[in-house]
């Protein structure tokens, strides 16, 4: 089955822009994870959605948001760019039956 | 807070030599427990998990896991590393009840020598 997909790969924005990213899950996945990778954090989570509800919330601000549409689909905002913001967005999926996360191949945000 | 502990944050061997990567958590409950890599240039992949049964687990490319419950630990060992095993490591706890998150460890960055 296709993996998880991310759009777009790469983003270049300047500060106090807002950006919008894109996940599409495993087909038959219902739960989304975002998490914000960066050099020497590791994966720092954001928040998960499972059917277009979110069940959980890391501590990033409000400046950070997401949503899931009924396709399982999930998009992630964050507004007011800031240069910390720069990061490797990653995406997780996983199934009902499923406890691994799968994850796609990540967006790079470069915030100038 | 729950967190996860990644003791050693690079490490550089030759090749054939025998790994070990420590991780720690800090959770009193039930846990799933995750070691993903990621090959430079690669998505995160799962290398080996432990839900229950057996402490000591083995994964994808001869690597294994022991689950220390006593130490709140979940080691990754490797016995002969190979230069194709340079990437990131990271450990993952997802507590059982109460919460779908998944709380990772900084990552190891591990380089292998030829």
């Amino acid at each position: 089955k296709a993996g998880v997909t991310q759009t777009p790969r790469y983003l270049i924005k300047t500060r106090g822009q807002q950006v919008t990213l894109s996940c599409s899950p495993i087909s038959g996945h219902r739960s989304v994870s975002w998490y914000q990778q960066t050099p020497g954090q590791g994966l720092q989570f954001l928040f998960e959605y499972f059917s277009e509800t979110q069940r959980n919330k890391g501590n990033f601000p409000g400046r950070f948001s997401g949503r899931q549409f009924s396709n399982s689909r999930s998009e992630m905002n964050v507004s007011t760019l800031e240069l910390g913001d720069s990061a490797l967005y990653l995406c997780a999926t996983r199934g009902l039956a499923e406890s691994e996360q799968f994850f796609g191949p990540g967006t790079r945000l470069t915030v100038l | 807070a729950q967190s996860v502990s990644q003791h050693n944050h690079h490490v550089i061997l030759s090749e054939a030599a025998s790994l070990e990567l420590g991780c720690n958590y800090s959770y009193g409950g039930t846990v799933n427990l995750f070691w993903y890599v990621q090959y430079p240039g690669q998505h995160l992949q799962l290398l080996l998990k432990y839900f229950s049964g057996d402490p000591l687990v083995k994964g994808i490319k001869g690597f294994e896991a022991e689950f220390i419950k006593s130490k709140f630990s979940f080691n990754l060992r490797k016995p002969s590393v190979q230069w194709s095993d340079t990437a990131e490591y990271f450990c993952a706890v997802n507590p059982t009840s109460g919460t779908y998150k998944y709380i990772f460890g900084t990552g190891t960055r591990l380089k292998v020598l030829a």
